[in-house]
């Protein structure tokens, strides 16, 4: 596509309930980022795929949430039993180069993000 | 720990102005260093990349410079306008065991101009 695409844009769920958010990264692109940003705040890393293999997960908070890109594009970030503190922008972001070397000045690409609410 | 530390928190200044914004990192052993823009709702915008050996780089009126033996970098906006009201990130890459670059973001500063 055009750009990185988010679904859903807006999520409004009970407490307890489970998320699953897509990112649709640019085509081709072989780095897939997620990152959750709460107001006014920069973004904070969750986890990066290279093509299908989650080569990072360090940053997810607990084992509640999840991420996926089983054919190294679409990728889909799950939060099982949302609680009030899950609630923010979930933001991802694509590259088209593999994160590797110092050399690497791959420009990372946002989508418009999806605005979870947890009541 | 590798942390990415920006300052002002916050700035307004007049339209047609120069400002500097500017970003200290402790990330190591670095890769390159990005500066993004983000207005308000959207998501964020590169401006320029630089890895260690490059010392300044422009895009318009946006100039961004790096150190990397002071681990400092800024962000130079000349002539500002009204639609340069946004917050400015700061995105330090830092190159992890495994060979991969892992992206560590500052709080960003937010920048207000008045008319």
């Amino acid at each position: 596509g055009a750009g990185v695409s988010q679904s859903p844009r807006y999520k409004v769920t009970k407490r307890g309930q489970d998320v699953a958010l897509r990112c649709d990264p640019i085509s081709g692109h072989v780095s897939l980022y997620w990152y959750r940003q709460a107001l006014g705040q920069g973004p904070e890393f969750l986890t990066y795929f290279n093509y299908e293999a989650q080569q990072d997960k360090s940053g997810l908070p607990n084992d509640r949430f999840s991420a996926e890109r089983p054919e190294g594009s679409i990728s889909t970030l799950t939060i099982q039993r949302t609680e009030q503190r899950d609630s923010a922008m979930y933001r991802c972001a694509s590259s088209l180069m593999a994160e590797t070397g110092r050399l690497n000045t791959g420009e990372l690409f946002f989508g418009e993000g999806s605005r979870l609410t947890v009541l | 720990k590798n942390q990415v530390e920006q300052s002002p928190q916050s700035l307004i200044i007049l339209e047609g102005k120069n400002c500097t914004l500017q970003c200290n990192y402790t990330v190591s052993p670095f890769s390159n260093l990005r500066w993004y823009k983000q207005d308000t709702g959207r998501g964020p915008v590169s401006l320029t990349i630089m890895t260690f050996s490059e010392n300044t780089k422009s895009n318009g009126r946006y100039t961004a410079t790096l150190d990397a033996d002071t681990k400092q970098s800024s962000l130079h906006i000349t002539a500002s306008q009204l639609s340069d009201s946004a917050s400015y990130i700061c995105v330090v890459s830092g190159l992890f065991s495994g060979g991969y670059n892992k992206l560590i973001f500052g709080a960003g500063t937010r920048l207000a101009v008045h008319p």
